[in-house]
């Protein structure tokens, strides 16, 4: 059981490139997040989906784009990499609200770290 | 809104020793989850321990235990027994439902913790 896969592990970008941080998770999550983490920080919630065709944003969402054309995977996309965007990113999955569920926690990958230069 | 504080930056501790880590939250609902999330150098996130406001009994997970006081707002984290490998950052996240129907998950900043040989 893979559970969440985020790709690639590692990224240097230049200003002004465009690059999408793959997420996928196999355990048939309908809920999906994206966060950011700055160095000796906490998380910050860049989007969020509910399940596929549907996503909202999160805390810090400027800059970035997501889809969720499916239930396994969830893309977030750069346009125009600053460097304020240097950070971790990581991808975290959960099942949805309901009482059968509603102690599970979510489910992390390992994060990508992507420095802007 | 809901906010997560955790007021110590970096604590140590001697191995075998018992240390608790701090952490103080704000919200106006009745109903909610609290999580420990720990996170070595590899930076994955691994649950530590949950617990659920509507149940007044501390939630225990072998070494792991936690002092959770609703009135107060507060939810500690005591590792007993520490061992080198529990060497981490540790974040305290709030969990809460919102209108659209999925959960928003708040992490405190972390606190790193040094075991000591």
């Amino acid at each position: 059981n893979a559970g969440v896969t985020q790709t690639p592990k590692f990224r240097i970008l230049k200003i002004g490139q465009s690059m999408t941080l793959q997420c996928a998770q196999d355990m048939n999550h309908n809920y999906m997040y994206w966060y950011r983490q700055d160095p000796g920080m906490g998380l910050k919630l860049i989007y969020y989906s509910v399940g596929a065709g549907i996503t909202d944003k999160g805390e810090v969402p400027n800059g970035y784009n997501v889809s969720r054309s499916t239930t396994e995977d969830f893309p977030l996309r750069l346009e125009l990499a600053a460097p304020s965007q240097t950070s971790v990113y990581f991808c975290a999955s959960s099942y949805p609200r309901g009482r059968k569920y509603s102690n599970q926690p979510q489910h992390f990958g390992d994060g990508t770290r992507l420095s802007i230069l | 809104a809901q906010t997560v504080t955790q007021s110590q930056p970096e604590m140590s501790v001697q191995e075998a020793e018992t240390v608790t880590l701090s952490c103080t939250y704000d919200t106006s609902e009745s109903d909610y989850y609290l999580f420990w999330y720990k996170q070595p150098p590899s930076r994955q996130m691994i649950l530590v321990i949950r617990q659920e406001a509507y149940k007044q009994q501390n939630a225990t997970e072998n070494r792991f235990s936690v002092n959770f006081q609703k009135a107060a707002k507060s939810f500690s984290l005591k590792i007993s027994d520490s061992q080198l490998g529990d060497a981490a950052m540790y974040f305290c996240a709030y969990r809460r439902d919102i209108t659209s129907g999925t959960y928003k998950y708040i992490f405190g900043t972390g606190t790193r913790l040094k075991v000591l040989a």
